[in-house]
């Protein structure tokens, strides 16, 4: 059973803090790691993906993967308020062909 | 990224009837999924489409339910049949973007039975 745990928060950050979202998986073959961003109402937005172990920074966003300890991490630095939002993890254990196995997601609020 | 519409964007239902819900991408595309978000949960993958094959159900969907077609690499529909007021949800398709292996997401369409 895939499975793919996130806190749901809600995380309080203040503006221009760094926050830090955290994701853990089950399935030690999942080879894809993705965050989505998503306002109400609205259809996921992709953020990030990572593939390796270790840092990929886009911008404002860095994601963080660690296969051995099966963590995704991903920090916003200077968080704004237009942050915030639901952000979601998602998995994928096989190739493009696969779909993605999403967490809960974790409600992300930056205080003005 | 590509381009995804989706038909209709939302539709009020009522029980025991059908919908059919369109996907248009603006770019040929291998694969397409078929995805649900019941309220105030995360995604749900239905099935995984692929052009001239029949789709693939996730555990706990099945065809008769939830059919799909898949008859070129731009487009898609999923069918919810004989809905029920637990089959209100959003259902978003989306596809993966060719060398990179990403999923980018459509609009949604929102359904809700009565």
């Amino acid at each position: 059973q895939k499975e793919v745990e996130q806190n749901s928060g809600p995380l309080s950050v203040p503006e221009g803090a760094i926050a830090s979202l955290n994701c853990t998986y089950s399935d030690r073959g999942s080879q894809s790691f993705f965050w989505y961003r998503q306002y109400s109402g609205k259809s996921p937005e992709l953020i990030m993906f990572i593939y390796s172990n270790g840092d990929k920074e886009d911008g404002r966003f860095t994601a963080q993967l660690n296969k051995a300890s099966q963590y995704v991490s991903l920090l916003i630095r200077d968080s704004q308020p237009s942050d915030s939002a639901t952000y979601l993890c998602a998995v994928r254990v096989g190739g493009g062909a696969d779909g993605l196995t999403f967490g809960k997601g974790t409600h992300l609020i930056i205080q003005p | 990224s590509a381009v995804i519409s989706q038909k209709p964007s939302r539709d009020i239902c009522q029980r025991g009837t059908s919908l059919t819900i369109q996907c248009q991408v603006d770019s040929q595309v291998t694969m397409m999924f078929w995805y649900r978000q019941q309220p105030g949960q995360s995604l749900t993958l239905i099935a995984t489409a692929n052009q001239g094959s029949e789709a693939t159900y996730e555990s706990g969907f099945v065809i008769d339910k939830f059919p799909i077609s898949r008859p070129n690499l731009t487009f898609s529909t999923l069918t919810v049949s004989n809905m029920s007021p637990e089959d209100s949800s959003i259902y978003l398709c989306s596809v993966d973007w060719q060398g990179r292996e990403t999923q980018y997401f459509g609009p949604g369409t929102r359904l809700l039975v009565l």
